[in-house]
This record gives C-alpha cells, sequence and structure tokens, in this order.
C-alpha cells in the first residue's frame, strides 16, 4: 500500500488530454513538493516534472504538473504512441522523513 | 553528460548480503546526494535512502534501517548500497539516481538498473 495513491491505469487517444491524480497527505503532499517521473517499458524512471510544476530541459510543454493541497496531479496534452508508460508521483514524507512514490499509473495510448 | 554506471546483474541465495556499486561521471560526485530506489517484478518505485557523497551522512528509509548501508568511495566517484540478510522478496531491479543540485528530492539522472535476483 503506497503511501501517495494513484490510479493504477488511465487511458487516452492520440491528440487527447490526459490527467493523473495524485493523493497524498498533510505530512506529504500537503507541505511538500511533488516530483514527476515517466518509466517506459524496460527503462530506467526519467524526471519529467520537478517542484510541482517544472519541466526539465527537454522535456516537452505536453507535459505539466500542478498542485493543491494535499493532491497533485500530471496532465499529458496531445497525447502519443510514445507517452505510453508507467507514471510515478513522489514527495517527500515530513512523519516518514523519507521520500515516498506513488503506486504508479499505467497509461495507455489507445 | 552526466552518467551513473552501476554494476552487473547479482544472483545471492536467502540470508546473504549484496553490495551494489554506481560510479558518477561527468558531474562532480561529491555535489549531489545519491538516492537508491528499487523495484520488485511488476511493481512500483520503493525508496530506500540517500547518501551524501560529500560528508558521508545517509538517510535510510524506515524499513530498512538496520538492514541497509550506504556508502561511498570520492577518489573513484563511486556510490555502494550494501543489503544483508537477503530474502526472497529482495528480489528487483536495484537503482541509483542522482538527486538535482538544486535539490528538493528530485532524481534527475538514473543509473541503468542492477537486477538482483534473490533464490536458492
Amino acid at each position: 500500500q503506497s503511501v501517495l495513491t494513484q490510479p493504477p491505469s488511465a487511458s487516452g487517444t492520440p491528440g487527447q488530454r490526459v490527467t493523473i491524480s495524485c493523493s497524498g497527505s498533510s505530512s506529504n503532499i500537503g507541505s511538500n513538493i511533488v516530483n514527476w517521473y515517466q518509466q517506459l517499458p524496460g527503462m530506467a524512471p526519467k524526471l519529467l516534472i520537478y517542484s510541482n510544476n517544472q519541466r526539465p530541459s527537454g522535456v516537452p510543454d505536453r507535459f505539466s504538473g500542478s498542485k493543491s493541497g494535499t493532491s497533485a496531479s500530471l496532465a499529458i496534452s496531445g497525447l502519443q504512441s510514445e507517452d505510453e508508460a508507467d507514471y510515478y508521483c513522489a514527495a517527500w514524507d515530513d512523519s516518514l522523513i523519507g521520500v515516498v512514490f506513488g503506486g504508479g499509473t499505467k497509461l495507455t495510448v489507445l | 553528460q552526466v552518467q551513473l554506471v552501476q554494476s552487473g546483474a547479482e544472483v545471492k541465495k536467502p540470508g546473504a548480503s549484496l553490495r551494489v556499486s554506481c560510479r558518477t561521471s561527468g558531474a562532480a560526485f561529491t555535489a549531489s546526494y545519491m538516492h537508491w530506489v528499487r523495484q520488485a517484478p511488476g511493481q512500483g518505485l520503493e525508496w530506500m535512502g540517500w547518501i551524501n557523497p560529500n560528508t558521508g551522512g545517509t538517510n535510510y528509509a524506515q524499513k530498512f534501517q538496520g538492514w541497509v548501508t550506504m556508502t561511498r568511495d570520492t577518489s573513484i566517484s563511486t556510490a555502494y548500497m550494501e543489503l544483508s540478510r537477503l530474502r526472497s522478496d529482495d528480489t528487483a531491479i536495484y537503482y541509483c539516481a542522482r538527486e538535482k543540485e538544486s535539490g528538493e528530492n528530485a532524481l534527475n539522472i538514473w543509473g541503468q538498473g542492477t537486477m538482483v535476483t534473490v533464490s536458492s
């Protein structure tokens, strides 16, 4: 059971906009920044969004992040087939004194 | 560019110990914290802890305290993760991941992963 809660799956058709939610608590998302990772099949994770809504260089602006209270969201617009991957949210937890991950969301592009 | 190169796959027996190495190239080894994350087959990511390569200070996830040891050798820009008393459910891919120099626990450089199989 992950500390951060994500839907196990999401799907969309090419060109659509998809959002993935990440729910936490006051000890993690409520008081710390959220990072998002993309993991393509068979690959190591890749930092997709950091500090709630910042994109590392090279990440397309189709990807955006937001945070409100104890929840965060990742939005992907103009969905492409290469976006098919697992997506994880992560945050520091003040109670556990460590990083906690969401359980991951498998995105399927139909 | 910055690269993390990990040691190769391992097969271990239950009760044995494991050591995985992670060498940094292309950046100052001591400039960023190094985290360790594992992923069991078909499962999600699990944070194990971090080491400050500059001071050697560590912070382990509660689950792994007393069981994991993270060290570093600055002379060869290499971080190590040792896990003792292995069990079958420690079978996983173990990743080292370098934190952005700005911090925020944002892991922007990942190693290729080390597959560890624990089986009798």
